[in-house]
């Protein structure tokens, strides 16, 4: 199986901060490379698919970028409803596999 | 507009057998491959299967062989998760999501079953 590594686990930062989180995949994965957002008590919703497409109706905020094996989720200016719990899912070989998540919250 | 109805939660003893759906509605079920994704407390999400509308087979992780089954009714556009033999450390929520045929990514969620597993 694809072992997906999201750093960091948790992160905090100020409202207009900007937000990195990365995701290592253990093998090339080409761009297949999706982003999901999850807030508490609810389901996830994919934010960015294909490494960096933003999904419609998504704040153009958040971006993702990469290939191969290293990918970099961004938030450019961090607002006050983006605290949640972020994953990267990886679907280039089954079974598909996400990362442990990144919680990030306000400083 | 698109959407993924799940049932609701479920409390069960540990040996017991659950059978969760999610019903889809508002686009063409058979163009799009149904996912479950488990979720155990606290933790990160897992992908458990997908399955394919047109053919009812499914594909899934090999951590979810024996007790659990996938499968559909195309005629009421419903997909179901069945677990048998029931343990604690099923207790989780239970996802379905849709995704394209050649594509992994879940575009569209249900609200999530929540699975219990106490005696």
């Amino acid at each position: 199986d694809i072992q997906m590594t999201q750093s960091p686990s948790s992160l905090s930062a100020s409202v207009g901060d900007r937000v990195t989180i990365t995701c290592q995949a253990s093998q090339d994965i080409s761009n297949s490379l999706n982003w999901y957002q999850q807030k508490p008590g609810k389901a996830p919703k994919l934010l960015i698919y294909d490494e960096s497409n933003l999904e419609t109706g998504v704040p153009s905020r958040f971006s993702g970028s990469g290939s191969g094996t290293h990918f970099t989720f961004t938030i450019i200016s961090l607002q006050p409803e983006d605290i949640a719990t972020y994953y990267c899912q990886q679907y280039d070989n089954l079974p598909y596999t996400f990362g442990q998540g990144t919680k990030l919250d306000i400083k | 507009q698109a959407q993924l109805v799940q049932s609701g939660s479920e409390l069960k003893k540990p040996g017991a057998s659950v059978k969760v759906s999610c019903k889809a509605s508002g686009y063409t079920f058979t163009i799009s491959t149904l996912n479950w994704v488990r979720q155990a407390p606290g933790q990160g999400l897992e992908w458990m299967a997908r399955i394919n509308p047109n053919t009812g087979n499914p594909t899934f992780a090999q951590a979810f062989t024996g007790r659990f089954v996938f499968s559909l009714d195309k005629s009421v556009s419903t997909a179901y998760l069945q677990i048998s033999s029931l343990r604690a450390e099923d207790t989780a929520v239970y996802y379905c999501a849709r995704s394209g045929f050649y594509s992994g990514a879940f575009d569209l969620w249900g609200q999530g079953t929540v699975v219990t597993v106490s005696s």
